[in-house]
């Protein structure tokens, strides 16, 4: 198995541009989540899906960000427009269920300047 | 009171040395436990679950105390190569989101 793959490894992006980030979650895993990581703020979860229905976006910090997951293979996570405090490593995990652990992809690194 | 409380650290130690972090969290009806290591500008990888009656994988101890609500990972013979961040994984709700510590570094010296 590949593992979760992430696209791009890494995103240097001017401010007010749209952003698409992008993650393929293992074969045969029902969650999918988004995560930020900030030396700040360390791990945060931005949504989660179950079978590609978004079950919790609450730690979307606003009407900027947008996720989707279109079919089991697939995800988006989209911000629009891009401001500089967006600037973090955007990480995608998969997971067959929380007692099983989640499995990390390799990360976005994003740069908004 | 955070969720997931960690010492951030860092801990510096020699190599060979025994190291052990603890982790509060603050939900009593968490079920799953875990510890993650994450490496720098790499993403957290899953290095061990902690169940019930403690587990043990080479060098690394992992224990659950419920009743003081805290988990507890120790290292022996700590190697250079150990170097890295330690996240305390809880669970939490119904759904069984998985919540993230902020991590504990560990730095091994020679």
């Amino acid at each position: 198995d590949a593992g979760v793959i992430q696209s791009p490894r890494h995103e240097v992006t001017e401010m007010g541009q749209e952003v698409t980030l992008r993650c393929k979650p293992i074969s045969g895993h029902d969650y999918l989540f988004w995560y930020r990581q900030t030396m700040m703020r360390g791990l945060e979860l931005l949504i989660y899906f179950n079978n590609n229905v978004p079950i919790d976006d609450s730690g979307m910090p606003e009407d900027r960000f947008s996720a989707k997951m279109p079919n089991a293979s697939f995800s988006t996570l989209k911000i629009q427009p891009s401001e500089p405090r967006d600037s973090a490593v955007y990480f995608c995990a998969s997971s067959a269920g929380a007692r099983y652990g989640y499995t990390f992809g390799s990360g976005t690194r994003l740069t908004v300047v | 009171r955070k969720e997931v409380e960690q010492d951030p650290g860092p801990f510096n130690v020699p190599e060979g040395a025994t190291v052990a972090f603890n982790c509060t969290y603050s939900n009593s009806a968490s079920q799953s436990f875990f510890w993650y290591r994450q490496d720098c500008r790499k993403e957290p990888k899953l290095l061990m679950s902690v169940y019930s009656s403690g587990n043990e994988d080479g060098r690394f101890t992992a224990q659950l105390n419920r009743a003081s609500q805290y988990i507890s990972l120790l290292i022996r013979d700590s190697k250079l190569s150990d170097s890295a961040t330690y996240l305390c994984v809880v669970n939490f709700g119904s759904q069984g989101n998985l919540i993230f510590g902020k991590g504990t570094k560990l730095s091994v010296k020679p």
